[in-house]
């Protein structure tokens, strides 16, 4: 099917562990991004990437690491998780960096 | 420092009534401005985009107008209904000399449209 995934959709995981988000999308698109949403700060950029290979920091990316080997494919990686990082992420997709295409987004919760 | 403004206050219309949102932003000379609709539990939806060159744009029920004098949007929708309640959020893309500089969205603001 065409369009922006992401999973899981749903994680739980403890303070200090590894957790990798993954978005796949089918569009071909040059530019993904990661953001994450809380309440009282809105959507806030994580990092973004222009083509493979090509990523860059957005407003918040202390604590996250990404990588885009393939066009398509965009992980996400929080590396020792903390209690801050319990969010709702979205994964979004563009292929000029105007509009953007949101996958469903993960519910993440560190406990 | 920059901010993108909109009302945080839930905005309450009647059906069939025009929606009008605002969306204010400092310090920033965006190259356009989005708007975005966002369900609860689903991401954000792109519904237009407007350029710094353009006063207005229009897509079906949706007007959107960017004054870069006044640095403000305002989001209409005509004809209001019920399934128009949403949370709506606008963004701004910049540019520097290195290219895009990133994109910025307000908090949103959450609108109820009243049977």
């Amino acid at each position: 099917d065409a369009g922006i995934t992401q999973s899981p959709r749903y994680k739980i995981t403890e303070t200090g562990r590894q957790v990798t988000l993954m978005c796949h999308q089918t569009w071909s698109h040059s530019y993904m991004f990661w953001y994450r949403q809380d309440l009282g700060h809105g959507l806030r950029l994580i990092y973004y990437s222009a083509a493979a290979d090509i990523t860059d920091k957005g407003e918040v990316p202390d604590g996250y690491v990404v990588s885009r080997s393939k066009t398509e494919n965009f992980p996400l990686t929080l590396e020792s998780a903390t209690r801050s990082q319990t969010s709702v992420y979205f994964c979004a997709s563009s292929g000029t960096y105007s509009e953007q295409y949101f996958g469903p987004g993960t519910r993440l919760t560190v406990t | 420092s920059q901010k993108i403004e909109q009302n945080s206050e839930a905005l309450n219309i009647q059906e069939g009534k025009t929606a009008t949102l605002t969306c204010n932003y400092t310090n920033y000379s965006p190259a356009y401005l989005q708007w975005y609709r966002q369900d609860p539990g689903r991401g954000p939806v792109f519904l237009l985009l407007i350029r710094e060159n353009e006063k207005e744009k229009r897509k079906e029920r949706l007007k959107v107008t960017f004054d870069t004098t006044l640095k403000q949007s305002l989001f209409h929708i005509t004809a209001s209904q019920p399934a128009d309640s949403a949370t709506y959020l606008c963004a701004l893309v910049k540019y520097s000399g290195g290219g895009a500089d990133g994109l910025t969205f307000g908090k949103g603001t959450h609108l109820i449209i009243q049977p």
